[in-house]
């Protein structure tokens, strides 16, 4: 069976600091795809980004960046010089080439102070 | 472009009545994905559908749930009766590649 871990309940800094979110997950499987979420205060779900399990290249997108390591079974989440409006609750998830289902972790609320 | 729509954004009726959630996929995707989240559990997938057609009823949680998919722009989450126990926040993606799911704004239910 596949899990992910978001050992990190809640989270909470001040603004301009940087922040990382942890993401460790398991699965047998050899191809497998790695999402993060945004939900806002609003409540929608948004997409952040995919990572397929055959390329380990991390990716820079603004301020954000996402560091995927095999060796370690981790999809570690970056924000660089966090804003206010960073605030939301933040998942991991994972999804087997072939399947549909994806299998969230639990969340990280993260909270940004002016 | 549209994103997946669902109505009503929030729902609150009595437990024993009977309470429809509905979605409107992105146009063009294939595949239909209704999620339920609690503070319990998490998010959870409860089933979905590839051309209007379930494929996976799997995380259904009892036969009060049920599902479909008339075409393949409308799709509805029927509880009847609802229970208190039922709510939740239900939100339904759609995806065009099999990879990536797109969500909708979720629909908050409340059962009394």
């Amino acid at each position: 069976a596949q899990k992910v871990t978001q050992a990190q309940t809640e989270i909470s800094v001040v603004e301009k600091e940087d922040v990382t979110l942890d993401c460790v997950y398991e699965t047998r499987d050899t191809t497998y795809y790695l999402f993060w979420y945004k939900q806002p205060p609003s409540g929608e779900l948004v997409f952040l980004i995919r990572r397929n399990s055959f390329d380990e290249q991390n990716e820079i997108s603004g301020r954000y960046s996402w560091n995927f390591q095999k060796s370690t079974s981790s999809f570690n989440f970056t924000i660089t010089a966090s804003q206010v409006v960073d605030s939301a609750v933040y998942f991991c998830a994972l999804r087997l080439v072939g399947a549909q289902k994806l299998v969230f972790g639990q969340g990280t609320r993260l909270t940004i102070n002016p | 472009d549209a994103g997946v729509i669902q109505s009503p954004r929030h729902e609150v009726t009595e437990m024993g009545q009977e309470v429809t959630l509905r979605c409107k996929p992105i146009s063009g995707h294939d595949y239909l994905f209704w999620y339920r989240q609690t503070m319990m559990r998490g998010l959870e997938l409860l089933i979905y559908f590839n051309n209007n057609v379930p494929i996976d009823d799997s995380g259904m949680p009892e036969d009060r749930f049920s599902a479909k998919m008339p075409n393949a722009s409308f799709s509805t989450l029927k509880i009847q009766p609802s229970e208190p126990r039922d709510s939740a926040v239900y939100f339904c993606a759609s995806s065009s590649n099999r990879v990536t799911q797109y969500f909708g704004p979720g629909t908050r239910l409340t059962v009394l």
